[in-house]
């Protein structure tokens, strides 16, 4: 029973260069989000899925972009790395929109771009 | 637009003393309200959440928060810490499809 699973774990990115964060679910959860989490600022929603199909930007969606693939898996995307994307990014899933159940989280993805 | 205000970024105390990590969060409407817990280098998991009915809610690891709509307040309480409780803590506002994080407290258990 993995819950939320989040790959990589850990990257190092030049500026300039792209990559994609994976992020699979296997609860059947309906909504999907994308969070960053810096020091002092808590976590802040990047783009969210509230059901397989449809994505809808966060507090903080410059310089992202997100494919929801499947009901399962909830990808985030960055074109071109910036040193100010250097985070821990955190995927999440929820059982329904609109509902009243708690997120499930992933382990993070220590992303440093140099 | 919805936030949630921690007041304390750092709360250290003693071990076996009382904790009160503070939350507010400003909102017109009904909001579901979380605790959440992150251990050093992990992810978040669910402390405990108030969705309606009593206004205290127990969670784990002997936590307990109580919802104060009149002070939009949703403050989270344990009577003895451990060690073990040394974490960053974050409150959280859940209304539609949006979860919307505080910025965090970070409670250091001293021997």
């Amino acid at each position: 029973n993995a819950g939320v699973t989040q790959t990589p774990k850990f990257q190092v990115l030049k500026t300039g260069q792209s990559m994609t964060l994976q992020c699979a679910q296997d609860m059947n959860h309906n909504s999907m989000y994308w969070y960053r989490q810096d020091p002092g600022m808590g976590l802040r929603l990047i783009y969210y899925s509230a059901s397989e199909g449809t994505t809808d930007k966060g507090e903080v969606p410059n310089g992202y972009n997100v494919s929801r693939l499947n009901k399962r898996e909830f990808s985030l995307r960055l074109e071109s790395a910036a040193p100010s994307q250097t985070s821990v990014y955190f995927c999440a899933s929820s059982e329904s929109t609109g509902g009243i159940s708690e997120a499930f989280f992933g382990q993070g993805t220590r992303l440093t771009v140099v | 637009a919805q936030s949630v205000t921690q007041l304390d970024s750092q709360v250290p105390v003693f071990e076996e003393a009382p904790v009160e990590l503070r939350c507010n969060y400003s909102s017109s409407v009904s909001v579901y309200l979380f605790w959440y817990v992150q251990y050093p280098n992990q992810g978040l998991q669910l402390l405990l959440k108030y969705l309606s009915g009593s206004t205290l809610v127990k969670g784990i690891n002997g936590f307990e928060a109580e919802f104060n709509k009149s002070q939009t307040s949703f403050h989270l309480r344990k009577p003895s810490v451990h060690i073990s409780d040394t974490a960053e803590y974050f409150c959280a506002v859940r209304r539609t499809d949006k979860v919307i994080f505080g910025p965090g407290t970070s409670l250091s258990v001293i021997p």
